[in-house]
């Protein structure tokens, strides 16, 4: 089993669509997480946290549920803007030290 | 302000030859981080460093190395590279364990 657990998608949705991807994470002692934004061709940027109370930016809302080992990300009104690939990112500590593994990531295409 | 800098952003290899990707950052961040990203498999970590000096192996370590001399510099090197090594490299640092990832632009490697 994988650490970091996504849905693959691609997700089509039309402009103004709401749409929900969620993230597992294997190890229960986990300790923060977050969502970045991976442009084509460009590196990963940070999207925003994820708070256990949950954490809500503009159209964007991430929520923690730590009995189920998973985290959500809800885009509200989406914008053709919002076409991008979105990782789930979880850090816990391990033997050597502190490890910060991504998911594989959820394509998202909005369309017009 | 430079961020994280990798070096060089594009290189092709043939197969048995060596180099060595250098990420710098000017963050002063403790922790550094080597990841691939290959088509449907995410990013990958493959070493990553948590302090000047420290080093420790990730999800895919074999047919790598690292060094972290310096506290803002963090190598990695292939010692005989294999057409299995092709991919997009990225770096990225941190400052303390669960605060925001910070990437470099990545560096695309060709291994024929």
């Amino acid at each position: 089993r994988k650490e970091v657990e996504q849905d693959p998608g691609p997700f089509n949705v039309p402009e103004g669509a709401t749409v929900a991807f969620n993230c597992t994470y294997s190890n229960s002692a986990s300790q923060s997480f977050f969502w970045y934004r991976q442009d084509c061709r460009k590196e990963p940027k940070l999207l925003m946290s994820v708070y256990s109370s949950g954490n809500e930016d503009g159209r964007f809302t991430a929520q923690l549920n730590r009995a189920s080992q998973y985290i959500s990300l809800l885009i509200r009104d989406s914008k053709l803007s919002d076409s991008a690939t979105y990782l789930c990112v979880v850090n816990y500590w391990d033997t050597g030290g502190f490890k910060t593994i991504f998911g594989a990531g959820t394509r998202l295409f909005v369309k017009a | 302000n430079a961020g994280v800098t990798q070096t060089p952003k594009f290189r092709v290899l043939k197969t048995g030859q060596s180099m060595t990707l250098l990420c710098a950052q000017d963050m002063n961040h403790e922790y550094m981080y080597w990841y691939r990203q290959d088509p449907g498999m995410g990013l990958r970590l493959i070493h990553y460093s948590v302090g000047e000096g420290t080093t420790a192996k990730g999800e895919v370590p074999d047919g790598y190395n690292v060094s972290r001399l310096k506290k803002q510099n963090f190598l990695l090197g292939l010692e005989s590279a294999a057409p299995s090594q092709t991919s997009v490299y990225f770096c990225a640092s941190k400052e303390s364990v669960n605060t925001e990832a910070f990437f470099g632009q990545g560096t695309r490697l060709t291994v024929v």
